[in-house]
This record gives C-alpha cells, sequence and structure tokens, in this order.
C-alpha cells in the first residue's frame, strides 16, 4: 500500500519563486490536512480539507493556497515563497467517521524538505 | 484556543520503563492521540484514548484522565530504537473541520546504554 505520497522530497527555492507541493492518498480517506514542522514549535495546521470541493483554514495559512478537486489528491501552493516557510511540510490524511469509537487516525506522508533563500 | 504540554528533553537506559507526561487544555475534548517521529521522518501513529484508563498495546502503553486534561505514554522494556520524538495530540470536537488535531511541541526521548 502507497499510503500517503508526497513530492518532491527536497526543494530549495528563491525568495518570490512559487511552486506546488503534491500530496495524494490511496485510502479513500475524507479528510486530508497540511501541516508545517518548525524546531521548537511542532506540528501546525496549514490547511485541511474534508472531502472534494471543500477546503478551510488552519493555524498558519498565510502564503499558502490549497484545492481539492479529487479525493486523492490535496495540492498545497506556494505563491510568493519567503524565507520563513522554510520548514519541513508534512501531508495526512485519513477517514471521519461519526461516533467516540471513531480513531479517525491521521496517516502521515514522508513529508517535504524545502528551504527558501 | 488549545494548550498542549510535554516535556521538551528526557533521557532514559535501555532496558528501563519511561514515561512521557503530556497535559492540555480544551473545551471540547474529543481524544487525544500519541505519535512516535524519528529524525528525518515522519509521525507514526502509537496510540489512541478517548476515554479515561489505560490503554495497552505491547511495549507501549497510554492512559487519560479528562477531568485532569492529562495523559502519559509509558514505554517498557526501552530499545536504542525507541530513541525518538513522542508527539502528544488532542482532537477536540468544537474546532469544526471533522478532524482537526492540535500537536503539542514533542518529546525528545534518548535511550542510552
Amino acid at each position: 500500500n502507497a499510503g500517503v505520497t508526497q513530492t518532491p522530497k527536497f526543494q530549495v527555492l528563491k525568495t518570490g519563486q512559487s511552486m506546488t507541493l503534491q500530496c495524494a492518498q490511496d485510502m479513500n480517506h475524507e479528510y486530508m490536512s497540511w501541516y508545517r514542522q518548525d524546531p521548537g514549535m511542532g506540528l501546525r495546521l496549514i490547511h485541511y480539507s474534508v472531502g472534494a470541493g471543500i477546503t478551510d483554514q488552519g493555524e498558519v495559512p498565510n502564503g499558502y493556497n490549497v484545492s481539492r478537486s479529487t479525493t486523492e489528491d490535496f495540492p498545497l501552493r506556494l505563491l510568493s515563497a519567503a524565507p520563513s516557510q522554510t520548514s519541513v511540510y508534512f501531508c495526512a490524511s485519513s477517514s471521519i467517521r461519526m461516533g467516540r469509537a471513531a480513531k479517525n487516525i491521521q496517516y502521515f506522508g514522508a513529508g517535504t524538505r524545502l528551504s527558501v533563500l | 484556543g488549545q494548550n498542549i504540554d510535554q516535556p521538551t528533553e528526557m533521557t532514559a537506559t535501555e532496558g528501563a520503563i519511561v514515561q512521557i507526561n503530556c497535559t492540555y487544555q480544551t473545551s471540547g475534548f474529543n481524544g487525544l492521540f500519541w505519535y512516535q517521529q524519528h529524525a528525518g521522518e515522519a509521525p507514526t501513529f502509537l496510540s489512541y484514548n478517548v476515554l479515561d484508563g489505560l490503554e495497552e498495546k505491547g511495549r507501549f502503553s497510554s492512559f487519560l484522565s479528562r477531568s485532569k486534561g492529562y495523559s502519559y505514554l509509558l514505554l517498557k522494556e526501552l530499545q536504542m530504537k525507541d530513541s525518538a520524538s513522542y508527539l502528544c495530540a488532542v482532537r477536540d470536537i468544537g474546532r469544526g473541520g471533522g478532524n482537526k488535531l492540535t500537536f503539542g511541541t514533542g518529546t525528545q526521548l534518548k535511550v542510552e546504554l
């Protein structure tokens, strides 16, 4: 099983450049999310989606756009990269079943390590 | 908002037992997760608690007290490969959006000989 696949694994950008981080999952999960991880900050939610055509902002959405045209894919776009966006980016997906017994465990991709110079 | 606290670093000896604590504040608690993250890798799921009490899974156990806003992860018979960061995450039913988690900053565990 592929699970959650992120590409690229590494990327170096210059300030002002744009790029898209790709995320795909093959588990038919409704919920997908993007986090960034910085030293001493933990994982912080950027954007999330509860299904195709539905997205919403997380804790740190500024400078990032997302779309969800299919259940499988949830790309993250940096419109004009800034050094403050240097980070490790993780995509995660889960089911969103109802009820307290539903764990809805989030499964993470391997991450994209981004440096903005 | 939510506040999740866990120690930054811990050191333990191979073969020993270690307890990693997590305290949280939330208005609509709907589950607590523990993840393990080795350096340079993705977080992987370890355990889930939504009701008070202990959940045991092999060498790993997790405990929850909702009234105290407190959880711990217990690792027994420590092995060198257990050296990793352990992340506590809370799901809040009031935050909407299906399955939003708030993560603590993680506890870096070092297992020594």
